[in-house]
């Protein structure tokens, strides 16, 4: 079975400074993508980043970014110069074709709290 | 804005009541999801649909039932309430192939139950 570990559920970091946040899973798939999506307190679903399998550089957006390990199923997410802003709750997800379809597994997230 | 519409935005109903909660896919997406979170809770996958077919199910209770219509829209049933039914419901969409696979979420029905 497919499975998605947040091990943090709480994080906090100072405004202007820089947070990992963890993800593990497991699969037996070769082909699959990874995601990290953003919920702040408005509960909106917001798609910080996406990482494909099969690409071996990490994904960038803006202050976002991944170190994507694939031999050690791992997908963490960077912020850095942290923003009041990122104050949210974050999801790692993954998905692969399985029995006929895409079948997205979230965590069961991360709650990061950006310190003034 | 995600391109997914979800109505109605927020719900109040009584227990043993029945609702029906309303997704728009984003233009040409022929998934849908459908998430149930609750307070401070991760998010549960319920049912997904392709083309108006069922695809796959998950922690769904009898109770809830969903469909496709032809239209791409999809419609999530919740009937015999109850106050642990209380919760965000989230209808997301993804086109296979296209964007990484991503789903991109509406911004949920906000369910009560009194």
């Amino acid at each position: 079975a497919q499975t998605v570990t947040q091990s943090q559920p709480e994080m906090s970091v100072q405004e202007a400074e820089t947070v990992t946040l963890s993800c593990t899973y497991d699969t037996s798939e070769n082909n699959y993508y990874l995601f990290w999506y953003k919920q702040p307190p408005s509960r909106q679903m917001i798609l910080v980043i996406r990482q494909e399998a099969y690409k071996q550089q990490n994904a960038t957006e803006n202050r976002f970014s991944v170190n994507f390990q694939k031999a050690a199923k791992s997908f963490s997410l960077k912020i850095s110069d942290s923003q009041l802003g990122d104050t949210a709750m974050y999801f790692c997800a993954f998905t692969a074709y399985t029995s006929g379809t895409y079948k997205y597994i979230f965590g069961t997230g991360t709650r990061l709290k950006v310190l003034a | 804005d995600s391109g997914v519409t979800q109505t109605p935005k927020h719900l109040i109903t009584a227990t043993g009541q029945r609702v029906t909660l309303r997704c728009s896919p984003r233009s040409g997406d022929l998934s849908v999801y459908w998430y149930q979170q609750s307070l401070d809770q991760g998010l549960q996958f319920l049912i997904q649909y392709y083309n108006g077919e069922e695809r796959a199910k998950g922690n769904i209770l009898e109770r809830f039932s969903a469909q496709q219509f032809p239209d791409l829209h999809s419609e999530l049933n919740l009937s015999s309430l109850e106050l642990g039914d209380s919760a965000l419901y989230f209808c997301a969409s993804s086109v296979v192939g296209e964007a990484g696979n991503t789903i991109y979420f509406g911004e949920g029905s906000w369910l009560t139950v009194v």
